[in-house]
Parts: structure tokens; C-alpha cells; sequence
């Protein structure tokens, strides 16, 4: 079956290092990926989106990567501040009219 | 407007009542979903419209039934529910296809 995993559940990191998830991807090949942060209660918020023909994006401390030979996608929080602890969704969604199917989830928690 | 705006966002049913949640978007996007998120999980997809037609329902129960009637409204009306039914129900909206897609901040259902 097609998968979209997140396999660190959890990550804490100290404030002003860069938070690094990583996204891995089994049996098909997504046109792009996109990343959502989520704070608890609330909906998610789209962050980034990147296409399989794209290695990297950013935006602002954020950064994006999408390697299609490791079938993986890494997301960075750089200068990382409390206020970005938050739970980070990846989401997959092959081209056309497919919805968004989300991974799991990395709970980020940046200690001051 | 670049806002989902869901309504109400808490609401308490018992498992005899008929509830309805609505969704209501201004950024023409054509393209709506409604999701179930319970706790410490991803949310799951439950049906998307396209060009206000139901194209896709995720084999949801009966007692969930969508309608959009018009490009800027969603409703979920909600009948003889269950406890392990109470979640957190998100709506989104997005263009068509290879855009993010924008969350409302959900309502928090508790069947009782």
C-alpha cells in the first residue's frame, strides 16, 4: 500500500538549533509533498509545498527538501524558538484530484 | 478573506439529535473536504467536493451526510451518532489541484 511516514514521533531540541523531521514515502511516487504545522485544538496550517522536480524550497527559517531517490522529505526549522513548538504534519498527494493523505505527525518541543 | 470559518466550535450531542456543522470559505476555492482528527492523530479524510459535486467519500457511515450548497458552503449534518464518534471535525478548502490546502480551526464534537 502507498505510505506517507513521519517516524520520530516526538523531537526536542534547544532553543536556536535547527529542528530537522524527516517524511519517508513507500510504493508510489508523489507528484509533491507539503508540510502543515498544527498547534493543539486547532487546524493545520500549509507551510510548504514541493514538487518532485524541486530538491529544495524555502521560506523565511524554514526549508524543505524532497529526494526522490531516498524517497524522503526533510523539513528545517532554522534558529529554532519555543514558538515553534508545535505538532509538524506531512502530507502526500500524487498529481490530479487527489486529496491530501497526512503521515502521522512530529511533536517538535523547542526548550528554551 | 483567507480564512475557512467553521461553526460551531464546540458542540455537545446526544446520540438521539440531529446537529448540523458548517463551513463557509471566500477565497474561491473550488475544491472543499471535511476531516475527522481524535486525539494524537492525523486527520482522516471524510469527503470532497469538487465544483460543488461529491467526489469522493471515504466509506463513511451513513449517519455523516455532507452538502454544499453552493461554491462557499459546506455543511456536515449529523444524526443518531455515536461516542467514539466525538473528534475534532476540520473543513478545508484549496484550489483544484498542487495548492495548499487552508484548514478551518475545526469544531470539537463530543457525543454523550
Amino acid at each position: 500500500s502507498q505510505k506517507i511516514e513521519q517516524n520520530s514521533e516526538a523531537l526536542n531540541i534547544q532553543e536556536g538549533k535547527t529542528a530537522t523531521l524527516t517524511c519517508n514515502y513507500t510504493n508510489y511516487s508523489p507528484a509533491y509533498l507539503q508540510w502543515y504545522r498544527q498547534d493543539p485544538g486547532r487546524g493545520p496550517v500549509f507551510l510548504l509545498l514541493i514538487r518532485e522536480n524541486e530538491k529544495e524550497k524555502r521560506k523565511e527559517r524554514l526549508k524543505v527538501t524532497f529526494d526522490t531517490t531516498l524517497k524522503q522529505s526533510l523539513f528545517h526549522i532554522t534558529a529554532s524558538q519555543p514558538a515553534d513548538s508545535a505538532t509538524y504534519l506531512c502530507a502526500r498527494e500524487n498529481s490530479g484530484n487527489t486529496p491530501l493523505v497526512f503521515g502521522k505527525g512530529t511533536r517538535l518541543s523547542v526548550i528554551a | 478573506d483567507t480564512e475557512v470559518t467553521q461553526t460551531p466550535k464546540h458542540l455537545v450531542m446526544g446520540m438521539t439529535n440531529k446537529k448540523s456543522l458548517k463551513c463557509e470559505q471566500h477565497m474561491g476555492h473550488r475544491a472543499m473536504y471535511w476531516y475527522k482528527q481524535k486525539a494524537k492523530k492525523p486527520p482522516e479524510l471524510m469527503f470532497v467536493y469538487s465544483y460543488e459535486k461529491l467526489s469522493i467519500n471515504e466509506s463513511v457511515p451513513s449517519r455523516f451526510s455532507p452538502e454544499c450548497p453552493n461554491s462557499s458552503l459546506l455543511n456536515l449534518h449529523l444524526h443518531a451518532l455515536q461516542p467514539e464518534d466525538s473528534a475534532l471535525y476540520l473543513c478545508a478548502s484549496s484550489q483544484v489541484t498542487d495548492y495548499g490546502y487552508t484548514f478551518g480551526s475545526g469544531t470539537r464534537l463530543t457525543v454523550v
